[in-house]
């Protein structure tokens, strides 16, 4: 059974600060692996998407890699931002056709003016 | 542009009473869609998706239900809604392109059962 985590829960930087959040999965079997911004009482939008083919995706300041085989993902993001404040979901893909999500609990990220 | 709709955006119900959430695709025809719950403090949880009209798969038991009534249109309903019925429910699409499938999130609906 796939089990996906995020460490850590909550996470407080002073704005400027470079970041990396974690997440990590037990099966290696993975078709792609999206990362979801949620600001509070919001739905999810989606950030970044790599295919399990892939080791890298980069938007703006923001660049997630990929190591399938250790069922390890980052998200990097650069020169943060108040407005970066919010919870990282990441969540993987197993396979093409349902299309089922298994998602990890979330980082909550502050970034302190 | 493809757009995902929910509604109501909040909703407060008694125990014991009926609940019909609806969300809505548009832009796109035949998605995957989906109903996910997320109770406070606690991650996302697959309830239902659908591949098609009247093609429904339940994740987990439970006092909720699901309906494909027309392509772009997934219902979530319960005959008697209990307390643990709370949350936040999100309905997601997936995007098919060339190269792969991607998630999309509606808004949401806060649902308070009291």
């Amino acid at each position: 059974k796939q089990e996906v985590t995020q460490i850590p829960a909550a996470l407080s930087v002073p704005e400027g600060e470079n970041l990396v959040l974690n997440c990590s999965f037990t099966d290696s079997a993975i078709y792609n692996l999206q990362w979801f911004r949620q600001d509070p009482g919001k739905g999810l939008t989606s950030l970044l998407l790599i295919q399990s083919s892939q080791r890298e995706q980069t938007s703006g300041r923001l660049n997630a890699s990929l190591d399938k085989s250790s069922g390890r993902s980052t998200l990097y993001i650069a020169a943060s931002q108040p407005g970066d404040s919010a919870t990282y979901l990441c969540a993987v893909r197993r396979s093409s056709n349902t299309g089922k999500l298994i998602f990890g609990q979330g980082t909550t990220l502050q970034v302190k003016p | 542009s493809q757009t995902i709709h929910q509604w109501p955006a909040t909703l407060v119900q008694p125990v014991g009473s009926p609940l019909s959430l609806e969300c809505t695709v548009e832009g796109t025809s035949n998605p995957n869609l989906y109903w996910y719950r997320q109770a406070a403090g606690r991650g996302l949880q697959l309830l239902f998706y659908s591949v098609g009209i009247g093609q429904i798969s339940s994740e987990v038991p439970q006092n909720l239900s699901a309906s494909r009534p027309q392509d772009r249109q997934f219902i979530l309903s319960s005959k008697k809604l209990l307390l643990s019925d709370s949350g936040f429910y999100l309905c997601a699409w997936t995007k098919t392109t060339e190269f792969t499938y991607e998630q999309y999130f509606g808004p949401g609906t806060r649902l308070t059962v009291t």
